[in-house]
């Protein structure tokens, strides 16, 4: 049972735009603007995409992009390409002081 | 090149321990917070524990609190969890990762990771 809700699959064309949603409450995303998502290729090592809700570390596309409403963060990948099929994990710090992460979205492009 | 590497993942039977290291090299550690982090194979990612740059502010997931304990030593550069009464639920791919100067919500470096399996 993940703290953080993502849906477990999502999917799209090349050239298209996809959200992921990441649904916690106020003691996380809803309570401090430190929400992470990070992407994973098959047996490789995450890598950091998005930190602090909405910056890209750099080297990383300007098409990923974060968000925040409420207790609910979503990633943004617009103009989909092949290479961003991978899973796609959210993460939020809590009021324990904790790291959280969501149970993971697969992405598949169509 | 920042580099992490991690090391000590072993096959084991529960209720014995075993001890990760993670040996970092390319950047100025002892000013990085750092964490751990698993992933059951096909399974999603869990934050296990993390520690301060100067190995003050500790924090652990309620699943491996009482039993596992994270350190470092700055003066090797090195990261370390020790397991202790391990289950075959603490069976996954164990990643130790870094977190930039200043901060400690996120990860912007992570190593190749080191097996642990739990069975009899």
């Amino acid at each position: 049972h993940s703290a953080l809700t993502q849906p477990a699959s999502v999917s799209g064309s090349p050239g298209q735009s996809i959200t992921i949603s990441c649904t916690g409450s106020s003691s996380d995303i809803g309570g401090y603007n430190y929400v992470s998502w990070y992407q994973q290729h098959p047996g490789k090592a995450p890598k950091l995409i998005i930190f602090d809700v909405t910056y890209r570390p750099s080297g990383v596309s300007v098409r990923f992009s974060g968000s925040r409403s409420a207790n609910t963060a979503s990633l943004t990948i617009s103009g989909l390409q092949a290479e961003d099929e991978a899973d796609y994990y959210c993460s939020s710090f809590t009021s324990s002081s904790t790291l959280a992460f969501g149970g993971g979205t697969k992405l598949t492009v169509l | 090149e920042v580099l992490l590497v991690e090391s000590g993942g072993a096959l084991v039977q529960p209720g014995r321990s075993l001890r990760l290291s993670c040996a970092a090299s390319g950047f100025t550690f002892d000013e990085c917070a750092m964490h751990w982090v698993r992933q059951v194979p096909g399974r999603g990612l869990e934050w296990v524990a993390g520690i301060g740059w100067g190995g003050h502010s500790i924090y652990y997931a309620d699943s491996v609190r009482g039993r596992f304990t994270i350190s470092r030593d700055n003066a090797k550069n090195s990261l370390y969890l020790q397991m202790n009464s391990l289950r075959s639920d603490d069976t996954a791919l164990y990643f130790c990762a870094r977190v930039p100067p200043g901060f400690y919500t996120y990860m912007d470096v992570w190593g190749k990771g080191t097996t642990v399996t739990v069975s009899s």
